[in-house]
Parts: structure tokens; C-alpha cells; sequence
């Protein structure tokens, strides 16, 4: 099957600082890419669909300032969480598409981030 | 808009007991697809099925079944002889079907998930 990896899997930064998570299709090209936040005991929240070559789509209520996503080539995407705070603190996954006419969708294991 | 509902927050059953794992959705979409997820402790999300609105055929996968109602928007998940193994939670998902210029396309509305836990 289809692999999606995330790096790093576990990150511990200082509030303000900024963390950037990878998110690649190892064995597939993939035109969108879909990260999700989850917090404990909750289910995954979409935050924004990144489509290779153009900006993100964020749901509302995600700060796209504070959320950057970068879909530079067909294989990486990239989350990067600005100015971190404690309340940043969470599960974050990403979901790879495969192809543009089937709707599967595959996910990496998730990322989780603590802001101390 | 979409929602998915997943009643059950936790249940608990001992080995080798059925258990049925419900799950209601509301969309306004003709065509759709339907998910369902496993995520063990570790936190990576486990592909289980994929159905499409089209597709009201049960569906059986050794220990895992699957009933899809259009009539009721329902689409439960039973597994037989449970085993300690299937301890996780599970997710039930639904997303749109392609749509034309669309940019949502493939975004997955999760449920609240059910905590399932299986004694030896």
C-alpha cells in the first residue's frame, strides 16, 4: 500500500519558537495533501488541503499566519507552527491523495508537538 | 455541511464478544464515501473500509462486517469474537465525491470516535 511519513514524529519546543513538520508520499506523487490536528482523547479536526503549486485552503477558524503550509513538489508537504504557544500543543496528521480521479487517501503517523 | 455522529464515546466488552460500532452522517452531497478508521495507542490512523454512496452492499472482512442504510445515513461496523488486539478507536469518516472546479474535494468530516476496549 500506499506510505505517508512525517518527521519528526515527536517534537518539544519553547514557546515562541517556530516548528516545522514534513509530511511525504514516499511511493506515490500526490496533489493534495490534507493536515488535521487532533487533541487528546478528540477527533482529528482538518486544518487546512494543501494542492501542489498554490496556497492552502484553511478551514475556518485556522490562523493561516500562525499554520504556514508549504506544497512545494508533488511529494512534501510542509506544516510550520509559528510563534508556538503551549496551546499548540497536539497530534498533528497529514493525509496524502493519490491520484486526482480516486478518492483514496492515505495518512502519516502523526506528529506529536508539546510547547513548553 | 457534513457532520458525522458516532454516539457510543466508549465501550467495553469482553473477549469474544460481538460488538457493533454505530455511526450516523448529514450531507447534502447525492454521492460520497464513507471511512472507517482504527487508531491504536501508538496514534497512526489504520485504513479500515471505504464505501461509496452508490455501494449498498454489506461488506465482510473476517472478523469485520460493515451495514450501509442510505435509508437511515447510517454505516455501522461489527466485529465478531472481538480480541484484545482490537482495543483502539475508531473513527468514521465521510467526504464528497469529485466535484467539478472543486477544492474540498477528498477533505475527510470525521466522527467523535469510539473508545473500544476489549478485556481478555
Amino acid at each position: 500500500g500506499a506510505v505517508v511519513s512525517q518527521h519528526p514524529s515527536r517534537v518539544i519546543c519553547k514557546s515562541g519558537t517556530s516548528v516545522k513538520i514534513e509530511c511525504r508520499s514516499l511511493d506515490f506523487q500526490a496533489t493534495t495533501m490534507f493536515w488535521y490536528r487532533q487533541f487528546p482523547k478528540k477527533s482529528l479536526m482538518l486544518m487546512a488541503t494543501s494542492n501542489e503549486g498554490s496556497k492552502a485552503t484553511y478551514e475556518q477558524g485556522v490562523e493561516k499566519d500562525k499554520f504556514l503550509i508549504n506544497h512545494a513538489s508533488l511529494t512534501l508537504s510542509t506544516l510550520t507552527v509559528t510563534s508556538a504557544h503551549p496551546e499548540d500543543s497536539s497530534f498533528y496528521i497529514c493525509s496524502a491523495r493519490r491520484g486526482t480521479g480516486r478518492n483514496e487517501q492515505y495518512f502519516g503517523p502523526g506528529t506529536r508537538l508539546t510547547v513548553t | 455541511a457534513q457532520k458525522v455522529t458516532q454516539a457510543q464515546t466508549e465501550i467495553s466488552v469482553v473477549e469474544k464478544e460481538d460488538v457493533t460500532l454505530d455511526c450516523v452522517y448529514e450531507t447534502r452531497d447525492t454521492t460520497y464515501y464513507l471511512f472507517w478508521y482504527k487508531q491504536p495507542p501508538s496514534g497512526e490512523l489504520v485504513f479500515l473500509i471505504r464505501r461509496n454512496s452508490f455501494d449498498e452492499q454489506n461488506e465482510i472482512s473476517g472478523r469485520y462486517s460493515w451495514n450501509f442504510q442510505k435509508s437511515t445515513s447510517s454505516f455501522n461496523f461489527t466485529i465478531t469474537a472481538s480480541q484484545v488486539v482490537d482495543s483502539a478507536v475508531y473513527f468514521c469518516a465521510l467526504s464528497e465525491a469529485k466535484r467539478a472546479g472543486g477544492t474540498s474535494y477528498g477533505k475527510l468530516t470525521f466522527g467523535q470516535g469510539t473508545i473500544l476496549t476489549v478485556h481478555p
